[in-house]
């Protein structure tokens, strides 16, 4: 069967360290993956998007890697702070758009 | 502010019951997606639609039923309601079928059923 699954439902590090998210999937060949935020009782917000002929993908603190062949996205927020902390979900894009469980990241100052 | 309206904001309604949500997308969206969001559960696709057709289904309830209009506008009505149903759902919108580019959510309908 098809699965979108993000490592762990919970991370927790201090300010200032790397946070290291992981999405794995089976079942699917995406054209495309995507990363949202998601606050409390909040709709998600797009973060990036990562094409499947790329491997790499930066905008400011965040850095987005695609490996079709492992089947595994990896998204990186450095320099960490609490402002970050929030709910990340990874989307696979297909004829649909498919939504992992997520990974709650918590900051610690 | 995404662009993508919904309400109302917070439906309570009883078992049994039947309720609309509505949905504008962002102007110039002609997708629509829907998707259901149970306490503490991730993001459950349940229907898409583009420029007034529908598109792709995903686990969406035969008692639940979606439509959108010439206007771009979309409803999704649930009907029979369970208190299973009470969850958030968010309506989100693209320029084009597929996603290749960024998907704007709305703030959602938090439905209670009691």
């Amino acid at each position: 069967s098809q699965k979108i699954e993000q490592n762990s439902e919970a991370l927790n590090i201090q300010e200032g360290k790397t946070a290291t998210l992981t999405c794995n999937y089976t079942n699917y060949s995406p054209a495309y993956l995507q990363w949202y935020r998601q606050d409390p009782g909040r709709g998600p917000v797009f973060l990036l998007l990562i094409r499947e002929n790329e491997k790499e993908k930066r905008k400011e603190r965040l850095k987005v890697t695609f490996d079709t062949t492992l089947k595994q996205s990896l998204f990186h927020i450095t320099a960490s702070q609490p402002a970050d902390s929030a709910t990340y979900l990874c989307a696979l894009a297909l004829d649909d758009m498919r939504f992992g469980a997520g990974t709650r990241l918590t900051v610690k100052p | 502010d995404s662009g993508v309206t919904q309400t109302p904001k917070h439906l309570i309604t009883a078992t049994g019951q039947r309720v609309t949500l509505r949905c504008s997308p962002r102007s110039g969206d002609l997708s629509v997606y829907w998707y259901q969001q149970s306490l503490d559960q991730g993001l459950q696709f349940l229907i898409q639609y583009y420029n007034g057709e529908e598109r792709a289904k995903g686990n969406i309830l035969e008692r639940f039923s979606a439509q959108q209009f010439p206007d771009l506008h979309s409803e999704l009505n649930l009907s029979s309601l369970e208190l299973g149903d009470s969850a958030l759902y968010f309506c989100a919108s693209s320029v084009g079928a597929v996603i290749d580019t960024e998907a704007f959510f709305g703030q959602g309908t938090r439905l209670t059923v009691v």
